[in-house]
């Protein structure tokens, strides 16, 4: 129990769908992260949150929306997915981000999506 | 570009010693941690290196030299529970960009 939570866990949805992912942290963190980890190849960054403000979007394609309405929550909407999505979403946050040393992240457990 | 490598695979039997290693090449260092993953499960912290040296948690052990692009992973008297993806990722800034490794899968036999 890392203090991240993911839901939902598991999630299928046809190329038209629309659907959120959602992250919540209990750990007073100021900083949330959205990577898509695929089997075989590195955990990829795709958005950074500093104090609610989006700081990185890393190239990512605009069928992936984020919203972060506070330090606590984090979203990631989805909407005309294609099946190469289909991946394992991990949210993660860290304590603060602002300059100096480098903060440690602590991640949730994911949620692991298929696209159809 | 920027690139961090790490073996795919390693196995090792019960209570032996592993070391992965991970070799990296990017713009900045604001330092490099390991992380590990169980199959299913949240990534979790294991250590973090900044300087050059050894840092030492029970069983487990990171090595970093920042002029070598390398780090290491040991892991003491391997357990069964040890089985597990074993992630390097290195930040080059303050602000929280982390890139990962692709993991390395240890497998600890009886």
């Amino acid at each position: 129990e890392t203090g991240v939570t993911q839901t939902p866990r598991h999630l299928v949805m046809g190329m038209t769908n629309k659907k959120s992912l959602k992250c919540e942290q209990h750990l007073g963190h100021n900083a949330m992260y959205w990577y898509k980890q695929s089997a075989k190849k590195p955990l990829e960054l795709m958005f950074v949150y500093n104090f609610k403000e989006q700081t990185e979007n890393n190239s990512v394609p605009s069928r992936f929306s984020p919203e972060c309405p506070n330090s606590s929550h984090l979203f990631l909407h989805l909407h005309t997915l294609q099946p190469e999505d289909s991946a394992l979403y991990l949210c993660a946050s860290s304590p603060v981000s602002s300059g100096g040393g480098a903060d440690t992240q602590y991640f949730g457990p994911g949620t692991r999506l298929t696209v159809l | 570009g920027q690139n961090i490598d790490q073996p795919t695979e390693m196995t090792a039997t019960e209570g032996a010693i592993v070391q992965i290693n991970c070799t990296y090449q990017t713009s900045g260092f604001n330092g490099l941690f390991w992380y590990q993953q169980h199959a299913g499960e949240a990534p979790t912290f294991l250590s973090y290196n900044v300087l050059d040296g050894l840092e030492e948690k029970g069983r487990f052990s990171s090595f970093l030299s920042r002029s070598k692009g390398y780090s290491y992973l040991l892991l003491k008297e391997l357990q069964m529970k040890d089985s597990a993806s074993y992630l390097c990722a290195v930040t080059t800034d303050s602000w929280g960009k982390f890139q990962f490794g692709a993991g390395t899968q240890v497998v600890v036999t009886p």
